[in-house]
């Protein structure tokens, strides 16, 4: 079984430019997170979905948005980036909120400049 | 407040001594504990979880609620334990969310 790919790995994008970042969980996982990992902050909590909702959201400005589509896939965007959203963000599947156990992907590394 | 407390950064051992990674929690509630590790450029995965009391890998972690710990032990540390260790902590309500500590390196000389 294929484990949760994110696409893509790696980012470099300006102050200001907005961002994508994709995230397909293994297959028949239908809850979606993301955490956003820092140095300074280390793993923090982004948000969650399942069944194309938003079902739980971490203290992060409204800058950071997400959404979930039909076919369990997620992407969440960053606009107006700031230098202190240089972080490697990582996605991870489950099959349901309170499944046993949630997947993490290799994350996407974003380098902003 | 929620919180998860990982007090070492980094802890240090030799091949075959004795490992114990801390961590405490702060939450009202019976929240769920879990250990995470990540070796090296590999994908952060879960070790163990508290509601299976299961050993993984020689490790074991118990759940202390009077203490409000769950701390991370194996009797006899090997090289390839050597990685980055992470204690979550999962509340109750419909959701997934897992609250991080700051995580531990385990460092295991030979």
């Amino acid at each position: 079984k294929a484990g949760v790919t994110q696409t893509p790995r790696y980012l470099i994008k300006t102050r200001g430019q907005q961002v994508t970042l994709s995230c397909s969980p293994i297959s028949g996982h239908r809850s979606v997170s993301w955490y956003q990992q820092t140095p300074g902050q280390g793993l923090q909590f982004l948000f969650e979905y399942f069944s194309e909702t938003q079902r739980n959201k971490g203290n992060f400005p409204g800058r950071f948005s997400g959404r979930q589509f039909s076919n369990s896939r997620s992407e969440m965007n960053v606009s107006t980036l700031e230098l202190g959203d240089s972080a490697l963000y990582l996605c991870a599947s489950s099959l349901s909120p309170r499944g046993n156990e949630q997947f993490f992907g290799p994350g996407t590394r974003l380098t902003v400049l | 407040a929620q919180r998860v407390t990982q007090p070492e950064k980094l802890l240090s051992v030799f091949k075959g001594a004795p490992v114990e990674l801390k961590c405490n929690y702060s939450y009202s509630g019976s929240p769920e504990l879990f250990w995470y590790v990540q070796y090296s450029r590999q994908r952060l995965q879960l070790l163990l979880r508290h509601i299976s009391r299961e050993s993984i890998k020689g490790f074991t972690a118990d759940l202390n609620k009077g203490e409000t710990s769950f701390h991370l032990k194996k009797p006899f540390a090997q090289e390839e334990d050597s990685a980055m260790y992470y204690c979550a902590l999962r509340g109750t309500g419909n959701t997934g969310k897992l609250i991080f500590g700051q995580g531990t390196t385990l460092q295991v000389k030979p």
